[in-house]
Order: structure tokens, then C-alpha cells, then sequence
């Protein structure tokens, strides 16, 4: 079944430890996007990328990068992870930016 | 700046009851989908609708999209323990690639 896939589930790091979440799909859409969701609130979009075009959220901390070697992977990256970046992190996939996301099972980032 | 208000925000009803959530903006939507989240897990896709007055169902679920593509609604008949989770509301905008999310309505369906 064509899908989005999130690794790992689970992700425990330590203040100030890089981390990195990954995010592949089998969909082959040409749109990757991050999004960070908090208990209880709706996901927040970080950046996407069309194709290989990068576009960033204005309010996106630069604290967060992405990397998308090619169409099928994208990597998520937090350079100095903070108690407040905590979260759970969705990756989902458009065919083309208006068109309906799937989104992937989301990866819960603990910091300690 | 685009907005939906979803509502109500949470909503506990006794298995068998039926329910409504709504989502509305003063914004015309090129599209709207609606997920469900459960906790842990990323959310679910449920339904695109496209075009004003659209009426979609799944099983017990009754999708609807406003005529002026502004508002949907959903309902749910004979609610189960199984639909509890998050619902999420999402406009898309012609040109834009972002979507607006609606603020989520937490449904539990009690046995």
C-alpha cells in the first residue's frame, strides 16, 4: 500500500543533543511538508518542499532544517533540541500544494 | 488571514447518540478535508470535499461542504466507542500551500 512513513515512533534526546526525524513515502507526490503538533492543538506547519524547493513558516525558529535528497525521503533536523520543542512531529505529502496532505503516524520527540 | 472555527471543542456523548461538528470561516475553500487523530498516531484522512453542497458519506459518517464553500459539517449516526479521537478540520486556499486547520474537536464516545 503506497504510504507515508515516519522513523523513529519514538525519540528521546537530551537538551541540546541534534537530533534528526525522518520521513520517506512510497506516494511519489511531488510536495514533503514537516509540521509540529503540541497536546491538544492543531499540527503547525514548519516548511515544505515542492519538488526540491525548499519554502520556510516566517516563524519557523531556525533551531529547525530539512533535507530532502530526493522525492521519496525528507529529513527533519534540530540542531540544539529545547524542553519546548517537545512535541509530536508530522511529516505528510501533497501530489501538488492545493491538493488533499497524508500524513504520516508522526514521530513523538521527548526532550530531557 | 484565513481562519475556521471549529466547534464545539470537545464533545462526550453515551454510545448510540449521533452528533454534528462544525467548521466555518468567512473564507471560500478550494477544498476542505477532515482527519481523525488518535492519540499517538498521525491523523487520518476521512474525506476531501471540493465543491459547494457536496454531501460525502462513510459508513455513519455524513460529510458536508457549504454551498459558498465556506463551512462543512460533520455527523455522526449512532456514534461508537471506536470514533472517539481528534477531528480535524482543513482548508485549502486556490493557490496557497497551506492549510488552515480548525482547532480540533475532541470526541469520546462513551461505552
Amino acid at each position: 500500500d503506497a504510504m507515508v512513513i515516519q522513523n523513529p515512533r519514538y525519540q528521546v534526546t537530551q537538551f541540546g543533543k541534534p537530533v534528526t526525524l525522518s520521513c520517506s513515502q512510497t506516494l511519489n507526490h511531488n510536495v514533503m511538508y514537516w509540521y509540529q503538533q503540541k497536546s491538544s492543538q492543531a499540527p503547525k506547519l514548519l516548511f515544505h518542499y515542492y519538488d526540491k524547493d525548499f519554502n520556510n513558516e516566517a516563524d519557523t525558529p531556525d533551531n529547525f532544517q530539512s533535507r530532502r535528497p530526493n522525492t521519496s525521503f525528507c529529513f527533519l533536523d534540530i540542531r540544539s533540541p529545547g524542553l519546548g520543542d517537545a512535541a509530536m512531529y508530522l511529516c505528510a505529502t501533497s501530489n501538488r500544494v492545493t491538493e488533499t496532505q497524508y500524513f504520516g503516524p508522526g514521530t513523538r520527540l521527548l526532550v530531557l | 488571514t484565513q481562519l475556521l472555527e471549529q466547534s464545539p471543542q470537545f464533545l462526550s456523548i453515551q454510545e448510540g447518540e449521533n452528533l454534528t461538528v462544525y467548521c466555518n470561516s468567512s473564507s471560500v475553500f478550494s477544498s476542505l478535508q477532515w482527519y481523525r487523530q488518535e492519540p499517538g498516531e498521525g491523523p487520518v484522512l476521512l474525506v476531501t470535499v471540493v465543491t459547494g453542497g457536496e454531501v460525502k458519506k462513510l459508513k455513519r459518517l455524513t460529510f458536508q461542504f457549504g454551498d459558498a464553500r465556506k463551512d462543512s459539517s460533520l455527523h455522526i449516526t449512532a456514534a461508537q466507542p471506536g470514533d472517539t479521537g481528534l477531528y480535524l478540520c482543513a482548508g485549502a486556499g486556490d493557490s496557497s500551500y497551506k492549510l488552515i486547520f480548525g482547532s480540533g474537536t475532541r470526541l469520546l464516545v462513551r461505552p
